[in-house]
């Protein structure tokens, strides 16, 4: 069956340390998504991706990067982790086709706390 | 300030009661989904909606798209412990099913539903 990953499940990382998050996928969607989840906040996005080698920010991407170099992998890599990245962050995919672009199928998440 | 602003944000009932969740925006969509998320997994889609006035039933759960499609409403029948969880809605702005908003979703805050034996 197709899925989507993610690993670590858990982290604990120091303030100011380079920290990366891997996201897998095998619907074979084109579409990748980055969120991240506090509460009273819902789901925020973070970087999201069309296909490969291309990136975008979204609405909180400030501290974070996104590079796409295949189709099944979109990896998120938070520069200097600092205390404020703590946080739940998901990721999530979807197909190109424009009737079912909206409906995303996502991840386990891999909750970050930044000591 | 939430795009999309969904209320209750926590709801605690008995078994068998009959509740609603709200999610209202000042902003068009052209289309909106309702995701189910249980504690330590990621959101599972339950439905999509797209056309304005919009009802689909999914057994004990009936979802409402508004005429101007500025809202939405989640009803659940007869609630049972099985569908506490966090409900999220989420929709894409505008009319325009193609450029800067494709593909992208905006979520409400969430509502915390428990419901007890």
């Amino acid at each position: 069956d197709a899925e989507i990953t993610q690993s670590p499940r858990h982290k604990i990382t120091e303030t100011g340390r380079q920290v990366t998050l891997a996201c897998h996928q095998t619907w074979n969607h084109n579409n990748m998504f980055w969120y991240r989840q506090d509460l009273g906040h819902g789901l925020r996005l973070i970087h999201y991706s069309y296909g490969v080698q291309d990136t975008n920010k979204g609405e909180v991407s400030d501290g974070y990067s996104v590079s796409r170099s295949n189709t099944e992998d979109l990896p998120l890599t938070l520069e200097s982790a600092a205390s404020s990245q703590t946080s739940v962050y998901f990721c999530a995919s979807s197909d190109w086709d424009r009737g079912t672009a909206y409906e995303q199928y996502f991840g386990p998440g891999t909750r970050l706390t930044v000591t | 300030t939430q795009l999309l602003e969904q209320s209750p944000q926590f709801l605690s009932i008995q078994e068998g009661e009959n509740l609603t969740v709200y999610c209202n925006s000042s902003s068009v969509f052209s289309s909106l989904q309702w995701y189910r998320q249980e504690p330590g997994e990621g959101p599972v889609l339950l439905v999509t909606v797209v056309t304005g006035g919009e009802v689909k039933k999914l057994k004990r759960l009936t979802f409402q798209f508004g005429d101007a499609r500025k809202d939405s409403s989640l009803h659940i029948t007869a609630a049972q412990p099985g569908d506490t969880g966090l409900y999220l809605c989420a929709g894409t702005l505008g009319g325009n099913a193609g450029g800067t908003s494709y593909g992208k979703l905006t979520f409400g805050q969430g509502t915390i539903l428990t419901v007890h034996p």
